[in-house]
């Protein structure tokens, strides 16, 4: 069953703005991570973080983890056209398959 | 570069047809995946092989052979596939069987007539 949620299912905004996007999953898990895709081609990985992490910095990206709520947030900062992709969460429990999330898509315009 | 090359980047396949995908890493990684990815549901995983053994099976339809010769390749053996099969189907590789910090290569956009 799916385990990661993306919301919102699509992001439109501006360059220069900060897009948000969310997951939610159903059961606990040892690390959520966040991958990058752009139209037909493979998903980038972006950043790991561990059920005993809160909250993790790379760049421009800044991931929370709230394991009571079961959710995590990846913000990037001052988009830019480039970052224009569908983002994914991926959730690894322990024993099984890292499961992906339907995706958010976000749409930058310069 | 991802340092994970699949090819071809696109096949038109019959149903009756034998086709294989093929992926190669440069990463010296142990662990290698088949993903399949269709429009509008999340990723799918199909295959893991850790140390060229296979460790995971997704009830995937007999129809989709893999193959791991060595632990910089791995290949997705195709016969009689159906129409639904059409999807992207996407390679990965990690140092490990963790699931963490997967390399993805492009992909095969594969369309099955």
């Amino acid at each position: 069953s799916q385990q990661g949620e993306e919301d919102p299912q699509a992001l439109s905004i501006q360059e220069g703005e900060n897009a948000t996007m969310n997951c939610s999953y159903k059961t606990s898990i040892n690390n959520l991570q966040w991958y990058r895709q752009n139209s037909g081609r493979g998903l980038v990985h972006l950043i790991l973080i561990r059920s005993n992490e809160r909250e993790k910095h790379s760049g421009r990206l800044r991931v929370t983890l709230d394991t009571s709520k079961k959710s995590s947030s990846l913000l990037i900062t001052a988009s830019r056209a480039a970052d224009t992709a569908s983002y994914f969460c991926a959730t690894d429990q322990a024993g099984t398959a890292l499961i992906f999330g339907k995706g958010t898509t976000l749409s930058v315009s310069s | 570069e991802t340092g994970v090359t699949q090819t071809p980047r696109h096949l038109v396949m019959g149903m009756t047809n034998k086709k294989s995908l093929k992926c190669e890493q440069h990463l010296g990684h142990n662990a290698m995946y088949w993903y399949k990815q269709s429009a509008k549901k999340p990723l799918e995983l199909m295959f893991v092989y850790s140390l060229e053994e296979r460790v995971e099976n997704n009830s995937v339809p007999s129809r989709f052979s893999p193959e791991c010769p060595n632990s910089s390749h791995l290949f997705l053996h195709l016969h009689t596939l159906q129409p639904e099969d059409s999807a992207l189907y996407l390679c990965a590789s990690s140092q490990e069987a963790t699931n963490e910090k997967l390399f993805f290569g492009s992909g095969t956009q594969l369309s099955v007539l």
